[in-house]
């Protein structure tokens, strides 16, 4: 079956712009969560969404924001952006949210460069 | 708070070599464990997990075990090949806590011939 597909792959944005991204987690999956990774402070956890409701945020400004829809895919957003958003952002999704050792599965990533 | 520790890397070994990556875990509660592996330019892939104590992950020729006495969860692989050269994320989830994963920091493992 389909991994967890993100779109678009690659995208460079200017500084001060807004971004939103694309996530289609695995057919059955309803629990998303997305990731920032940069050299400087590794993957951090951004928020997961589990039927359409955000159950988890992590520490980041409001300027990041994230939405799952009925059918499960998700997008986020960043508005105002700024130099070090740049990063590769990746998606994850998984069955359920209910036990810890659920195995989540990763997308490809989307490798945003803002200048 | 939560937070998983990995050795520093690069790791480099000669092909056949024995590999292992340490990982050790602070956690409150009872924590599932993971080992994720990324190829360069690509997203994460799970390799591994361990969801209570003393279960041993396996895949593909690597091994970890879930040792809550260490809070440990060292990856370990009897002959490494060219095709391992990747960087290794150990990481963990919480009872409770939903699908958010506490990442490592990664240890990069270049195998040479």
């Amino acid at each position: 079956k389909a991994g967890v597909t993100q779109t678009p792959r690659y995208l460079i944005k200017t500084r001060g712009q807004q971004v939103t991204l694309s996530c289609s987690p695995i057919s059955g999956h309803r629990s998303v969560s997305w990731y920032q990774q940069t050299p400087g402070q590794g993957l951090q956890f951004l928020f997961e969404y589990f039927s359409e409701t955000q159950r988890n945020k992590g520490n980041f400004p409001g300027r990041f924001s994230g939405r799952q829809f009925s059918n499960s895919r998700s997008e986020m957003n960043v508005s105002t952006l700024e130099l070090g958003d740049s990063a590769l952002y990746l998606c994850a999704s998984s069955l359920d949210s209910t036990f810890s050792g659920n195995t989540i599965y990763f997308g490809e990533g989307s490798w945003l460069t803002v200048v | 708070g939560n937070s998983v520790t990995q050795m520093e890397g690069p790791v480099t070994l000669s092909e056949e070599a024995f590999l292992t990556i340490n990982c050790t875990y602070t956690a409150t509660g009872y924590p599932s464990l993971f080992w994720y592996v990324q190829y360069p330019g690509e997203g994460l892939q799970l390799l591994l997990k361990a969801t209570k104590a003393d279960d041993k992950g396996s895949n593909k020729g690597f091994e970890a075990t879930y040792r809550k006495e260490t809070t440990s969860f060292h990856l370990e692989k009897g002959s490494v090949q060219v095709s391992d050269s990747a960087v290794y994320f150990c990481a963990l989830t919480l009872s409770g806590g939903g699908n958010k994963l506490t990442f490592g920091t990664g240890t990069q493992l270049k195998v040479e011939l």
